[in-house]
């Protein structure tokens, strides 16, 4: 298993600052996963960050907005920059073990609210 | 467009009694289904994984269904205790690339127990 922790847990923010949420994991892992869960909706993928290389972003999510690092193998950042109450979200980060049916755990969430 | 439907949204039961959860996909391809359990607050945990051959898989009180030629999962929760309380989300993975799975969410089912 895989022991997840993440930073701040919660936070309330102005529109237009910037929040950078931590992600820390118990055990060094090749891909972390950055997710976002808006209110009473499914999780949707903003990116993939595989260490020593550019993050892999899905469609509709940018680096300019959401700049992701990953220093090393079990620590990662998401910066959301320039918010706006659209972003107001629960963020999380998670791993995946090896193989095609890894499990995935995640960490607990940071929950953003922008005013 | 690969989706995964949950139903019911949200459904009230009763300390003790049984329930089922129903999961509707339309995802290709297919390589595995998976249910995870959300409390509030809380980052998912997952409860089984099931590849295309399974049809049963059980976690305890949990048990899992599997109907590949209809695309339909169900999830049985027995024997309800007040922590089975949360969101049920029903995930399904459209392949294995580049070292991991692509999922696709469910919105999830709100399960209450009440006393």
């Amino acid at each position: 298993s895989a022991v997840i922790s993440q930073k701040p847990s919660r936070d309330i923010c102005q529109r237009g600052t910037s929040l950078t949420i931590q992600c820390q994991v118990d055990s060094q892992v090749t891909m972390m996963f950055w997710y976002r869960q808006q209110p009473g909706q499914s999780l949707t993928l903003i990116a993939t960050a595989n260490q020593g290389s550019e993050a892999t972003y899905e469609s509709g999510f940018v680096i300019d907005k959401f700049p992701i690092s990953r220093p090393n193998l079990t620590f990662s950042t998401l910066t959301v920059s320039n918010m706006s109450p659209e972003d107001s979200s629960i963020y999380l980060c998670s791993v995946e073990k090896r193989g095609e049916i890894g499990e995935q755990y995640f960490g607990p969430g940071t929950r953003l609210t922008v005013t | 467009k690969n989706q995964v439907e949950q139903s019911p949204q949200s459904l009230i039961i009763l300390e003790g009694k049984n329930c089922t959860l129903q999961c509707n996909y339309t995802v290709s391809p297919f390589s595995n289904l998976r249910w995870y359990k959300q409390d509030t607050g809380r980052g998912p945990v997952s409860l089984t994984i099931m590849t295309f051959s399974e049809n049963t898989k059980s976690n305890g009180r949990y048990t899992a269904t599997l109907d590949a030629d209809t695309k339909q999962s169900s999830l049985h929760i027995t024997a309800s205790q007040l922590s089975d309380s949360a969101s049920y989300i029903c995930v399904v993975s459209a392949g294995f690339s580049g070292g991991y799975n692509k999922l696709i969410f469910g919105a999830g089912t709100r399960l209450a127990v009440h006393p």
